[in-house]
């Protein structure tokens, strides 16, 4: 299957770090994105992992486990701005890109 | 900002209609693809285009016809639009040697009465 599993919402405050999950199932496996959200606007591009590891990106971070089947996006020093939705994907098997997203996970940065 | 455009921006049409979005680029890419976004739901993938004339279906097809007559543009037509069709729909493109990374359009939001 090529379900993506993550968090419908989360809360954290301003100022902190919030870790958003995301699990998948499938074979072929060949990447992993995470977009952020803002309300009534276009998904924004974050970040791609293909291999193992944590990638930073000044206060983002993305990591994965392909073994696992599962990622998360650190988020660090929390800012109000970063209220949105975070959408995790990966391209399906059947090439041309074709992306497999998640329902989202709507995070609210509160003071 | 990937040169994306998409049109109209807001519509509101009556059920049994036909309606056709439009999206726009700028910048020669060759794949561009349909979504459609509803809560609950996430992105889900209507349609893709991987070249000029060349269109293939997504996962949520039904309903929903494409042509691409020249790169820059792709259409997404509503033959008979139906009340299921109320949501908001978003066009992206692959960047080209980006990690495959599409990059979206603004995005129509269509309302079927």
């Amino acid at each position: 299957g090529q379900n993506i599993d993550q968090p419908t919402e989360m809360t954290a405050t301003e100022g902190a770090i919030v870790q958003i999950n995301c699990t998948y199932q499938t074979s072929g496996f060949n990447g992993l994105f995470w977009y952020q959200q803002h309300a009534g606007e276009a998904p924004t591009f974050l970040s791609y992992n293909v291999l193992d590891g944590l990638e930073e990106k000044g206060r983002f971070s993305s990591f994965l486990s392909r073994s696992k089947g599962y990622s998360y996006l650190l988020l660090k020093e929390l800012q109000m701005k970063d209220s949105a939705s975070y959408l995790c994907a990966h391209p399906n098997s059947g090439g041309y890109n074709k992306l497999i997203f998640g329902a989202g996970t709507r995070l609210a940065v509160h003071p | 900002d990937a040169g994306i455009t998409q049109s109209p921006r807001h519509k509101v049409t009556e059920t049994g209609t036909p309606v056709t979005l439009r999206c726009h680029q700028t910048e020669n890419h060759r794949y561009m693809y349909w979504y459609r976004q509803d809560p609950g739901h996430g992105l889900r993938l209507i349609h893709y285009s991987y070249g000029v004339k060349d269109t293939d279906k997504g996962e949520v097809s039904d309903g929903y016809s494409v042509s691409r007559s020249k790169t820059e543009d792709f259409l997404l037509t509503l033959e008979s639009a139906t009340s299921s069709q109320t949501s908001v729909y978003f066009c992206a493109i692959r960047g080209q040697g980006s990690a495959d990374t599409q990059y979206f359009g603004p995005g129509t939001r269509l309302t079927v009465l």
